[in-house]
Protein backbone atom coordinates (compact mmCIF):
# COMPACT_ATOMS: atom_id res chain seq x y z
CA UNK A 1 0.00 0.00 0.00
CA UNK A 2 1.45 3.37 -0.86
CA UNK A 3 1.30 5.56 2.23
CA UNK A 4 0.87 8.89 2.68
CA UNK A 5 2.48 10.98 5.62
CA UNK A 6 1.61 14.33 6.08
CA UNK A 7 3.18 17.03 8.13
CA UNK A 8 2.91 18.79 10.30
CA UNK A 9 0.04 16.24 12.25
CA UNK A 10 -0.51 19.73 14.02
CA UNK A 11 -0.34 23.55 13.93
CA UNK A 12 -0.92 26.62 15.67
CA UNK A 13 -1.18 29.29 13.07
CA UNK A 14 -2.24 33.04 13.21
CA UNK A 15 -5.00 35.17 10.89
CA UNK A 16 -2.93 36.47 8.32
CA UNK A 17 -0.46 34.10 8.44
CA UNK A 18 0.89 31.69 5.25
CA UNK A 19 0.42 27.78 6.01
CA UNK A 20 1.95 24.74 4.21
CA UNK A 21 0.89 21.27 4.99
CA UNK A 22 3.06 18.64 2.81
CA UNK A 23 2.20 15.24 1.68
CA UNK A 24 4.85 12.80 1.17
CA UNK A 25 3.90 9.18 -0.76
CA UNK A 26 5.92 6.37 -0.58
CA UNK A 27 6.27 6.11 -4.09
CA UNK A 28 4.89 7.84 -7.38
CA UNK A 29 1.35 8.70 -7.29
CA UNK A 30 1.52 10.98 -10.62
CA UNK A 31 -0.92 13.61 -10.04
CA UNK A 32 -3.48 11.95 -8.42
CA UNK A 33 -3.31 13.58 -5.50
CA UNK A 34 -6.47 15.70 -3.83
CA UNK A 35 -6.48 17.76 -0.48
CA UNK A 36 -9.45 17.96 1.43
CA UNK A 37 -10.75 19.90 4.44
CA UNK A 38 -13.05 18.79 7.38
CA UNK A 39 -14.50 20.90 9.81
CA UNK A 40 -15.69 19.46 13.17
CA UNK A 41 -18.76 17.53 12.75
CA UNK A 42 -19.02 18.15 9.09
CA UNK A 43 -18.35 16.50 5.95
CA UNK A 44 -14.95 16.64 4.14
CA UNK A 45 -14.95 19.12 1.13
CA UNK A 46 -12.54 19.08 -1.52
CA UNK A 47 -10.23 21.80 -1.86
CA UNK A 48 -7.55 21.04 -4.88
CA UNK A 49 -7.81 17.55 -7.05
CA UNK A 50 -5.11 17.25 -9.58
CA UNK A 51 -2.28 18.04 -7.44
CA UNK A 52 -3.08 21.95 -8.06
CA UNK A 53 -6.51 22.34 -9.37
CA UNK A 54 -8.55 24.53 -6.83
CA UNK A 55 -12.27 22.93 -6.78
CA UNK A 56 -14.83 25.51 -7.98
CA UNK A 57 -15.78 27.90 -5.24
CA UNK A 58 -13.06 27.45 -3.29
CA UNK A 59 -11.28 30.55 -1.96
CA UNK A 60 -7.73 31.55 -4.53
CA UNK A 61 -5.68 31.47 -1.42
CA UNK A 62 -5.81 27.86 -1.53
CA UNK A 63 -3.55 26.59 -3.55
CA UNK A 64 -1.61 22.94 -4.22
CA UNK A 65 1.44 21.92 -5.88
CA UNK A 66 3.60 19.20 -5.95
CA UNK A 67 5.10 15.84 -8.41
CA UNK A 68 5.62 12.47 -8.05
CA UNK A 69 6.17 11.79 -4.47
CA UNK A 70 6.07 15.25 -2.50
CA UNK A 71 2.52 17.46 -2.28
CA UNK A 72 1.96 20.55 -0.83
CA UNK A 73 -1.27 22.34 -0.09
CA UNK A 74 -1.03 26.29 1.16
CA UNK A 75 -2.75 29.39 2.55
CA UNK A 76 -1.37 32.29 1.26
CA UNK A 77 -3.29 34.19 4.19
CA UNK A 78 -5.24 32.24 6.98
CA UNK A 79 -8.60 33.29 7.74
CA UNK A 80 -10.40 32.10 10.62
CA UNK A 81 -12.87 29.59 8.63
CA UNK A 82 -10.00 27.43 7.81
CA UNK A 83 -9.33 26.91 11.29
CA UNK A 84 -9.62 22.85 10.16
CA UNK A 85 -8.48 19.64 9.54
CA UNK A 86 -6.78 18.64 6.50
CA UNK A 87 -6.44 15.66 4.72
CA UNK A 88 -4.66 14.47 1.42
CA UNK A 89 -5.77 11.61 -0.62
CA UNK A 90 -3.70 9.44 -3.69
CA UNK A 91 -5.82 7.93 -5.94
CA UNK A 92 -3.02 6.85 -8.42
CA UNK A 93 -2.73 3.21 -6.85
CA UNK A 94 -5.37 0.98 -4.52
CA UNK A 95 -6.10 0.82 -1.82
CA UNK A 96 -6.52 4.52 -1.68
CA UNK A 97 -4.94 6.10 0.90
CA UNK A 98 -5.49 8.94 2.91
CA UNK A 99 -2.93 11.09 4.72
CA UNK A 100 -3.54 11.07 8.59
CA UNK A 101 -4.54 14.82 9.07
CA UNK A 102 -3.38 17.46 9.62
CA UNK A 103 -5.15 19.87 12.56
CA UNK A 104 -4.60 23.36 12.51
CA UNK A 105 -5.44 25.52 15.04
CA UNK A 106 -5.97 29.30 16.11
CA UNK A 107 -2.70 30.42 17.91
CA UNK B 1 -28.23 19.37 -7.72
CA UNK B 2 -26.02 16.63 -6.80
CA UNK B 3 -27.14 15.18 -3.59
CA UNK B 4 -26.32 12.34 -1.72
CA UNK B 5 -28.45 10.80 1.44
CA UNK B 6 -27.68 8.47 3.61
CA UNK B 7 -30.03 6.22 5.30
CA UNK B 8 -29.79 7.18 9.73
CA UNK B 9 -28.07 5.77 12.51
CA UNK B 10 -27.12 2.23 13.27
CA UNK B 11 -26.40 0.47 16.55
CA UNK B 12 -25.86 -3.58 16.27
CA UNK B 13 -24.02 -5.54 18.35
CA UNK B 14 -21.03 -7.40 18.19
CA UNK B 15 -21.18 -10.03 14.90
CA UNK B 16 -23.95 -8.96 13.31
CA UNK B 17 -24.07 -6.70 10.24
CA UNK B 18 -25.18 -3.64 8.74
CA UNK B 19 -26.39 -2.30 5.44
CA UNK B 20 -26.17 1.42 4.90
CA UNK B 21 -27.62 3.07 2.04
CA UNK B 22 -26.89 6.13 -0.38
CA UNK B 23 -29.42 7.66 -2.12
CA UNK B 24 -28.40 9.79 -5.48
CA UNK B 25 -29.99 12.33 -7.18
CA UNK B 26 -29.25 15.14 -9.25
CA UNK B 27 -26.75 13.23 -11.62
CA UNK B 28 -26.49 10.12 -13.52
CA UNK B 29 -25.77 7.33 -10.96
CA UNK B 30 -24.32 5.14 -13.64
CA UNK B 31 -21.79 7.31 -14.91
CA UNK B 32 -19.80 7.82 -11.62
CA UNK B 33 -18.19 4.90 -9.22
CA UNK B 34 -19.39 4.71 -5.68
CA UNK B 35 -16.92 4.64 -2.99
CA UNK B 36 -17.16 4.16 0.52
CA UNK B 37 -14.72 5.92 3.47
CA UNK B 38 -14.93 5.46 7.15
CA UNK B 39 -13.67 7.55 10.06
CA UNK B 40 -13.86 6.30 13.43
CA UNK B 41 -14.32 8.55 15.92
CA UNK B 42 -11.57 11.28 16.64
CA UNK B 43 -9.39 9.56 13.72
CA UNK B 44 -8.74 10.29 9.94
CA UNK B 45 -10.57 8.84 6.75
CA UNK B 46 -10.19 5.45 5.11
CA UNK B 47 -10.89 4.25 2.05
CA UNK B 48 -13.05 1.01 1.79
CA UNK B 49 -13.91 0.22 -1.56
CA UNK B 50 -15.68 1.06 -4.90
CA UNK B 51 -18.44 -0.07 -6.83
CA UNK B 52 -19.42 0.55 -10.47
CA UNK B 53 -23.08 1.54 -10.65
CA UNK B 54 -23.15 0.52 -14.51
CA UNK B 55 -21.72 -3.08 -14.02
CA UNK B 56 -22.16 -4.12 -10.69
CA UNK B 57 -18.63 -4.53 -10.27
CA UNK B 58 -16.50 -3.81 -6.96
CA UNK B 59 -13.26 -3.02 -5.62
CA UNK B 60 -12.49 -3.42 -1.94
CA UNK B 61 -10.14 -2.74 -0.07
CA UNK B 62 -7.82 -5.92 1.20
CA UNK B 63 -8.38 -5.02 4.95
CA UNK B 64 -12.67 -5.58 4.02
CA UNK B 65 -12.05 -8.34 1.98
CA UNK B 66 -14.52 -11.14 2.94
CA UNK B 67 -16.37 -8.92 5.24
CA UNK B 68 -17.70 -5.88 3.18
CA UNK B 69 -20.33 -6.31 0.22
CA UNK B 70 -21.23 -3.36 -2.19
CA UNK B 71 -24.26 -3.28 -4.08
CA UNK B 72 -26.41 -0.99 -6.00
CA UNK B 73 -30.20 -0.74 -7.40
CA UNK B 74 -30.09 1.68 -10.13
CA UNK B 75 -34.07 1.73 -10.80
CA UNK B 76 -33.49 4.03 -7.30
CA UNK B 77 -29.90 5.29 -8.08
CA UNK B 78 -29.19 4.51 -4.70
CA UNK B 79 -25.86 2.36 -3.37
CA UNK B 80 -25.36 0.02 -0.75
CA UNK B 81 -22.66 -1.16 1.73
CA UNK B 82 -22.81 -3.90 4.06
CA UNK B 83 -20.21 -4.58 6.83
CA UNK B 84 -20.84 -7.82 8.52
CA UNK B 85 -18.80 -9.65 11.27
CA UNK B 86 -19.06 -6.36 13.66
CA UNK B 87 -16.56 -4.90 15.72
CA UNK B 88 -16.24 -2.58 18.71
CA UNK B 89 -13.44 -0.74 16.18
CA UNK B 90 -16.13 -0.94 13.61
CA UNK B 91 -17.60 2.24 15.25
CA UNK B 92 -16.91 4.34 12.40
CA UNK B 93 -19.11 7.49 10.26
CA UNK B 94 -19.32 5.80 6.73
CA UNK B 95 -19.53 8.29 3.82
CA UNK B 96 -20.45 7.66 0.42
CA UNK B 97 -18.96 9.75 -1.85
CA UNK B 98 -18.42 9.74 -5.86
CA UNK B 99 -15.91 9.63 -8.03
CA UNK B 100 -15.10 9.78 -11.88
CA UNK B 101 -14.41 6.14 -13.79
CA UNK B 102 -10.96 8.05 -14.69
CA UNK B 103 -8.81 11.01 -14.10
CA UNK B 104 -9.23 13.35 -11.22
CA UNK B 105 -12.59 14.20 -10.56
CA UNK B 106 -12.49 11.97 -7.56
CA UNK B 107 -14.71 12.50 -4.41
CA UNK B 108 -16.32 15.76 -5.37
CA UNK B 109 -19.41 15.33 -3.88
CA UNK B 110 -20.41 13.74 -0.23
CA UNK B 111 -23.43 11.62 1.61
CA UNK B 112 -23.76 13.17 5.26
CA UNK B 113 -22.48 9.89 6.84
CA UNK B 114 -24.28 7.02 8.56
CA UNK B 115 -22.85 6.57 11.88
CA UNK B 116 -22.72 2.86 12.79
CA UNK B 117 -22.12 2.25 16.79
CA UNK B 118 -21.17 -1.31 17.80
CA UNK B 119 -21.57 -1.84 21.49
CA UNK B 120 -22.41 -5.10 23.37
Amino acid sequence: DIQMTQSPSAMSASVGDRVTITCRASQGISNYLAWFQQKPGKVPKRLIYGTSSLQSGVPSRFSGSGSGTEFSLTISSLQPEDFATYYCLQHNTYPWTFGQGTKVEIK
Amino acid sequence: QVQLVQSGAEVKKPGASVRVSCKTSGYTFTGYYMHWVRQAPGQGLEWMGWINPNSGATNYAQKFQGRVTMTRDTSIATAYMELSSLRSDDTALYYCARAYVTGTLVFDYWGQGNLVTVSS
